[in-house]
This record gives structure tokens, sequence and C-alpha cells, in this order.
């Protein structure tokens, strides 16, 4: 069945440094999604991707659809603490169901 | 605009037990998803609703499971006689129709089953 895999894993990054994570699939999609989670919390819809190539921005982070359609990729620049926490790519994988990917599990060392 | 909110935040019960969440949506939203998320996990997919249809169930939705959205607006989902693997927090998002991508979350329901 599809999947989306997420990488890296996780990762601990030196507060200040630039950050990036991406999300492959094996079948094309036509919407990216990224959202952040925080421990305790449901995820919060950072960015939307609706086309090829969109590359967009919100705030320090930027998010771009993959002109293959089959990955996303967000980067944060200038991290800081509070950009802790889980990182999730998501997308429709049907006429209402949507599929989540592994998930990004982000440290900041200040 | 306050966002969508569940209750309760925790539940522990005893194993067949039933329990019975609840999810408010944002108000102008007439789409409602559940998903349902284990530790270390992404959320996975449950039901979704649009209005009070509910127009897609996963099969991960046992006969154990029921989610209604009455009049469309709140929506409830019931695990009966549940089991030490419905352990997991149980989350609602809503959208709106012209915006149906982008979906937004409520806090969870932490469900621990002794």
């Amino acid at each position: 069945g599809q999947q989306l895999n997420q990488s890296p894993q996780s990762m601990f990054i030196q507060e200040g440094e630039d950050v990036s994570m991406n999300c492959t699939s094996s079948s094309i999609f036509n919407t990216w999604l990224w959202y952040k989670q925080d421990p305790g919390e449901g995820p919060v819809l950072l960015i939307a991707l609706y086309k090829a190539g969109e590359l967009t921005s919100n705030g320090r982070l930027t998010a771009q659809f993959g002109i293959t359609r089959k990955d996303s990729f967000l980067n944060i620049s200038a991290s800081i603490p509070s950009d802790v926490g889980i990182y999730f790519c998501a997308g429709p994988s049907g006429t209402y169901k949507y599929l989540f990917g592994t998930g990004t599990r982000l440290k900041v060392l200040a | 605009d306050t966002g969508v909110s569940q209750n309760p935040r925790h539940k522990i019960t005893k194993r067949g037990q039933n329990v019975t969440f609840r999810c408010d949506p944002i108000s102008e939203h007439n789409r409602l998803y559940w998903y349902r998320q284990t530790l270390g996990q992404g959320p996975e997919f449950l039901t979704y609703f649009q209005n009070e249809a509910q127009l897609e169930k996963s099969r991960l939705l046992s006969d154990r499971f029921s989610a209604e959205r009455p009049k469309g607006s709140f929506s409830t989902l019931e695990i009966q006689r549940t089991e030490q693997g419905d352990s997991a927090m149980y989350l609602c998002a809503s959208s709106a129709r012209h915006t149906s991508y982008e979906q937004y979350f409520g806090p969870g329901t932490r469900l621990t089953v002794t």
C-alpha cells in the first residue's frame, strides 16, 4: 500500500542552525501538507502545497512540492528551541482518506 | 473561532468497558475526520464525515468502533469492549469545504486500557 517515508527519523541540531527534512512517496500526490506536533497535542498545520514545483514559506519555514510529485521538502531556517517537536508530512490517498508520514523528530540544543 | 475541541483529554478504562469520545469541530467546517495515533507513529485515518454523512471508514475501524455526527455538528467515537490494543491517542480534525485539504486538529483524547 501507499507509504510516506520521512527522513531523517530524528535529528539534533544547535540553535541557529538550518534544518532540512524530506518526505517521499511510492506514488504521486496532488497535495502535500506539513504538520508539527508537540508532545500530548494534536498536529498543527504549517504549510499546504498544491502544485508540483511550488515553493511556499511560512515565517522561517519553507516547503517545496517536488517536481516528480512523489516528494516534498521542509526547511527551517535559524532554528530556535520552540521548533522542537515532530514534523509530519501528509497527503490525500483517496477521495477522503489522508495518509501521514512516519515523522521527523527534531531536538534543538540551546 | 475557538478551534477543534475534544473531550475528555484523557481516559483510563478497564479492558472490556465501553468508552465514548466527543469532538466539536470549528463551527463553519462541514468536514470531520477521526484518526488514531500510537506512540512513535503518524496519525492513521479512521473515518470521515461530510456534514452528517459518514462517507469513508478505514479497515482499522473494527466492528467495535462506531462514529456518529448527528446534525452535522459535533461527533462521537465509541469503542465497545475495549482491548489493550485500543490504547492510543484519538485525534479529531475538521476542514472547510473550500479548503478541504487543510485539516485542523484537536488536542486529542489519550485512551489507556488497563
